[in-house]
């Protein structure tokens, strides 16, 4: 069985920190990986996509990727009270399986 | 000029009767999903169809049954509906099977008495 692990939190950060968030596959093969962002009551929203290791970056959002170690991180830099939600990591398997794996979430409040 | 709009968005009803969740996405994509979110968020793919044809079936009951009358629209219809079956469910569309991002509906929270 495929599996995408995420700790489940809460993480709590104060405004203008940091907040790290972490996730680890078991599929070795899986080539895309995703990050998605679901306040309460919403629907999950898409907030980045990572294909190949190294960070990649958009606006207060980085994402980070070690195939190597099976390891995908989410940072939130200049953490604000509106990004406190629940953050779902998603990997795409390998092997021609079209089945997307979803961890069960972090949730992150960042306090004022 | 919603992407991927679901009806209804709440559906309460009782055990043992049949009910219909419909979905449409104007975003041009080729793949659409059903998810099933339970009471503890885990988020699980149902169904997947790409270009009408169905892709992905997970280990669901045979109660459940998408159809896809085109690539823009699929539907899911729940025979016999069990309190189990309590959950909201999601419907997805991307450009693509495998590597792809997928925008998500605003979901149907189903509520079985």
């Amino acid at each position: 069985q495929k599996e995408v692990e995420q700790n489940s939190g809460p993480l709590s950060v104060p405004e203008g920190a940091i907040a790290s968030l972490n996730c680890t596959y078991s599929d070795r093969g899986s080539q895309s990986f995703f990050w998605y962002r679901q306040y309460s009551g919403k629907s999950p929203e898409l907030i980045m996509s990572i294909y190949s290791n190294g960070d990649k970056e958009d606006g207060r959002f980085t994402a980070q990727l070690n195939k190597a170690s099976q390891y995908v991180s989410l940072l939130i830099r200049d953490s604000q009270p509106s990004d406190s939600a629940t953050y779902l990591c998603a990997v795409n398997p390998s092997g021609g399986s079209y089945i997307p794996t979803f961890g069960r979430g972090t949730s992150l409040i960042v306090h004022p | 000029d919603t992407a991927v709009s679901q009806t209804p968005k709440y559906l309460v009803t009782q055990m043992g009767n049949d009910k219909s969740i419909k979905c449409e996405q104007n975003l041009g994509h080729d793949t659409m999903y059903w998810y099933k979110q339970d009471s503890k968020k885990f988020l699980k793919i149902m169904f997947s169809y790409n270009n009408k044809e169905l892709i992905i079936n997970e280990t669901v009951p045979n109660r459940f049954s998408p159809k896809s009358p085109d690539k823009a629209h699929l539907n899911l219809h729940i025979n016999s509906l069990e309190l189990g079956d309590s959950a909201v469910y999601f419907c997805a569309s991307s450009s693509g099977t495998g590597v792809s991002e997928q925008y998500f509906g605003p979901g149907t929270r189903l509520t079985v008495t």
